[in-house]
């Protein structure tokens, strides 16, 4: 069964400063794993998937995340924070066998403080 | 352009009662997922549409869900003899033929079961 896990209830960062979260996976077979972002009281919003390629993938609002096959991980960045960033990061991975499934992590929630 | 909406926004029922929760997707977009997303986790895939057909509907948690999809483009999620459980937000997404790994999300419908 494919899953992701987000390790992270909640990551603080300071405005300016780098931003990571993270994500790790569990597949049998090559991932398809995406990146969505949900603002209160808003729907999902897609940042960013990795199908296949360049590693680091960009997506939008200025953030990236980088596929690592060895650690089965696939991080969220941004070299600079915004408040504007603050919300609930979800990860998530196609199901190899039934593309019309999707599995979510537990998501994590960012603060960017001033 | 205009999103995907779902109605009503906030749905409070007694145990027992039967509800019926609408999905508005994006024009012209054929395919259509209804997730269940409960405090504190990620979207719990519940079913999938393609055009009129019901796909996939293995996430279902039971026979009291039910989800229709009759000219291919509304859809609505029905629940029978509701079940304090089945408190939660129900997410519905929709994506267009050619971009099936991008999913735009509505805000969701919070249905509270007293």
């Amino acid at each position: 069964a494919q899953s992701v896990a987000q390790p992270e209830d909640q990551v603080n960062v300071a405005e300016g400063n780098p931003l990571t979260v993270k994500c790790t996976y569990s597949v049998s077979g090559n991932p398809y794993l995406f990146w969505y972002v949900q603002y209160p009281n808003r729907g999902l919003q897609f940042l960013l998937k990795y199908i296949t390629g360049d590693n680091l993938v960009k997506g939008s609002y200025g953030f990236e995340a980088e596929f690592n096959k060895s650690q089965t991980s696939f991080h969220l960045k941004k070299p600079s924070a915004l408040v504007s960033d603050s919300a609930l990061y979800f990860c998530a991975v196609r199901d190899v066998g039934n593309f019309n499934k999707f599995y979510f992590g537990s998501g994590t929630k960012l603060n960017v403080k001033p | 352009g205009a999103g995907v909406s779902q109605t009503p926004s906030n749905k409070v029922t007694e145990k027992g009662k039967y509800v019926e929760l609408r999905c508005d997707p994006i024009s012209g977009h054929t395919a259509l997922y209804w997730y269940r997303q409960s405090l504190g986790q990620g979207p719990e895939f519940l079913i999938y549409f393609q055009g009129t057909g019901a796909a996939d509907d293995s996430g279902l948690p039971n026979d009291r869900f039910f989800a229709v999809r009759p000219e291919g483009s509304v859809s609505t999620l029905k629940i029978q003899r509701t079940e304090r459980g089945d408190s939660a937000v129900y997410l519905c997404a929709s994506s267009a033929p050619d971009k099936y790994n991008e999913q735009f999300f509505g805000p969701g419908t919070r249905l509270t079961v007293l």
